[in-house]
Formats: structure tokens, C-alpha cells, sequence
């Protein structure tokens, strides 16, 4: 079973400072996706990466896959109220099934 | 095409009641899943379909679950005899087939059921 952990579970920080979100695996993903959900509704993708060691950006959300595809962080930098949400990583196996992150919940506050 | 659409958002059954759900995925995507939510926590896989074939199902989908995609296009999750412990958030999404950047997966906005 793979299994994907997510630290940390909660974060609450103001409004300017800078965050890192760590999610790790003892199992190897083809790929892994980064996604932001809130309150009832669907996840919404933010970034896939696939190769080992690759770095994406996107505005202020630097994501990185780890050399072993093992293991990715998302950092975000000068955090806004409006990155508040639940971020999830998910890898993809061999057989392209997602597997979830047990979640970050962010609260970024004035 | 608007994205992953599911129906209904929302829904609110009596115990021991039937429901079903429908979701019509990305309309040139393969692969469609079925995955729950409970409050706080990650979605849980439950069941995925290449084109009509369901070709892997977890063990939280037990015997009251069942799912179809009979032509390949949309699909439905009909859960028999609710149980209070089946309330959920049930988010569909689906993605193409091969592997790398192709295989993201897009997510629809999910159905809340409530059984009281």
C-alpha cells in the first residue's frame, strides 16, 4: 500500500510570512500532483511533477520533486489570505491511480 | 468542455434509503474514479473505470456499493441501504490513460451526502 504523509497537518500563520508544506513516501510515484480544495468543493490541480529532483513554479508556490520521486514540498512565499485551503499531494503509481496525502489545512489571517 | 460535472451536490437521505450518483467526466478522458472525503481528511480511493471496464475497486467499496459506466462516458455510484457512516463528501474525477503529465487528474465538485 503507498502511502503518502503530509506535514503539517494544520498551519496557521499571517498574512506575509513564508510557509513549506513537506509530503513524504517510502514508495516511489511516476508522478506527483499537487492540489488546493475548499470548503465543499473538488480539489483543483496546481501543479503535476515527474522527473526526480524537477522544481515548478508558479507566482508565489515553488514546488519540488524530491532526486528519489519519493518525496515533494510546496513553499509559499509572502502567503495571502487567499491561499487559505486544504493542500493535497497525490502520486501516481504504475497504474496511474492516485494516491492522497493525508492534507495540510492553511489559514492565512490579516 | 466545462470540466468534470457531478450531480447532485448535495444530498440528504434517511438511513436504509437508496441513492445514486452521476458524473460526467472530461469528454476525452479515459479513466474515471470514485473517491470519498470525510471532513478533514484526503480523498480515498474507491473504484476506477478505463473506458467501461472498472478495473480496480478498493475495500471501502463493500457489497452496498456499486458503480457502473456502461458506455464508457459518464458514470453512476448507487450506494444501497445507507448507513450513517456513508456520509461523505464522493468526488469523481478523471484523466487519459498513459502515464506522465497526461495522466492529472481532474476533479469535479463532488456530491455532500448527509444520512440521517
Amino acid at each position: 500500500t503507498q502511502l503518502l504523509e503530509q506535514s503539517p497537518q494544520f498551519l496557521s500563520i499571517q498574512e506575509g510570512e513564508n510557509l513549506t508544506v513537506y509530503c513524504n513516501s517510502s514508495s516511489v510515484f511516476s508522478s506527483l500532483q499537487w492540489y488546493r480544495q475548499e470548503p465543499g468543493e473538488g480539489p483543483v490541480l496546481l501543479v503535476t511533477v515527474v522527473t526526480g529532483g524537477e522544481v515548478k513554479k508558479l507566482k508565489r508556490l515553488t514546488f519540488q520533486f524530491g532526486d528519489a520521486r519519493k518525496d515533494s514540498s510546496l513553499h509559499i512565499t509572502a502567503a495571502q489570505p487567499g491561499d487559505t485551503g486544504l493542500y493535497l499531494c497525490a502520486g501516481a503509481g504504475t497504474a496511474s491511480k492516485l494516491t492522497f496525502g493525508t492534507g495540510t489545512r492553511l489559514q492565512v489571517t490579516l | 468542455d466545462t470540466g468534470v460535472s457531478q450531480d447532485p451536490r448535495h444530498k440528504i437521505t434517511k438511513r436504509g434509503q437508496n441513492v445514486t450518483f452521476r458524473c460526467d467526466p472530461i469528454s476525452e478522458h479515459n479513466r474515471l474514479y470514485w473517491y470519498r472525503q470525510t471532513l478533514g481528511q484526503g480523498p480515498e480511493f474507491l473504484t476506477y473505470f478505463q473506458n467501461e471496464a472498472q478495473l480496480e475497486k478498493s475495500r471501502l467499496l463493500s457489497d452496498r456499493f456499486s458503480a457502473e459506466r456502461p458506455k464508457g462516458s459518464f458514470s453512476t455510484l448507487e450506494i444501497q441501504r445507507t448507513e450513517q457512516g456513508d456520509s461523505a463528501m464522493y468526488l469523481c474525477a478523471s484523466s487519459l490513460e498513459f502515464p506522465g503529465p497526461g495522466t492529472e487528474a481532474f476533479f469535479g465538485q463532488g456530491t455532500r451526502l448527509t444520512v440521517v
